[in-house]
């Protein structure tokens, strides 16, 4: 069974605090992807990779980074959280074919709170 | 940037009844693609159609997709209270990216 795995899936962490999120996928994907989703807003790409130690800015990167140093693992960085960082992140991966999108699995999500 | 959207926002039903979901989105598409969120958990695929399908089924799952209208429909037959959920289109941009919508909260009393 194919399987995203998103190391925390509840966090409380102070305003300043340097944030790690994890994400492992066994399924030898080249794509990974980092959303972020909040109430009335759905989804919304924070980053993405294509390839091990590449990485590409979606759509609300401001406040996040990322790291893919093997091809399972994507981190998502928060320097320094922010209360309006609190909200649900979702990691997903792909197996990824040029000219066609094919479909995301994803892991539970992790759950961010931000004093 | 395109962004699908479904209507209702909402949707209260009884069990047995179908349910049926709608997306529109802005620009042309080689695929769709729905995904069901049960609450508090990740987004699972329910289903693929391509721009040159009309129309596809998976179990009780019924896919249309009208790219004249730029619209696609998910029917949900006999539903069961497992069914509880939300749902959402996402269509592809810029090559192996999804934009989703903001999905609709499908509510399936027993």
């Amino acid at each position: 069974d194919v399987k995203v795995t998103q190391s925390s899936r509840y966090l409380v962490k102070r305003t300043g605090e340097k944030v790690f999120l994890e994400c492992v996928q066994d399924m030898d994907h080249e794509n990974m992807f980092w959303y972020r989703q909040d109430p009335g807003l759905g989804l919304r790409l924070i980053y993405f990779s294509y390839d091990v130690k590449m990485k590409e800015k979606g759509d609300i990167p401001e406040g996040y980074s990322v790291s893919r140093e093997k091809k399972e693992r994507f981190s998502l960085i928060l320097e320094s959280a922010s209360t309006n960082q609190t909200s649900m992140y979702l990691c997903a991966s792909s197996l990824g074919s040029w000219g066609d999108t094919g479909e995301l699995f994803f892991g539970e999500g992790s759950r961010l709170t931000v004093l | 940037s395109q962004q699908g959207e479904e209507d209702p926002q909402a949707l209260s039903i009884q069990e047995g009844e179908n349910a049926t979901m709608n997306c529109s989105y802005k620009t042309s598409i080689n695929n769709l693609q729905w995904y069901r969120q049960n609450s508090g958990r990740g987004l699972v695929h329910l289903i693929l159609i391509r721009s040159n399908e009309r129309e596809k089924h998976s179990g009780r799952l019924r896919v249309t997709l009208d790219t004249s209208k730029k619209s696609s429909s998910l029917l949900i037959t006999a539903s069961r209270a497992a069914d509880t959920a939300s749902y959402f289109c996402a269509t592809p941009y810029n090559t192996d990216k999804l934009i989703f919508g903001t999905g609709t909260r499908l509510q399936v009393f027993p």
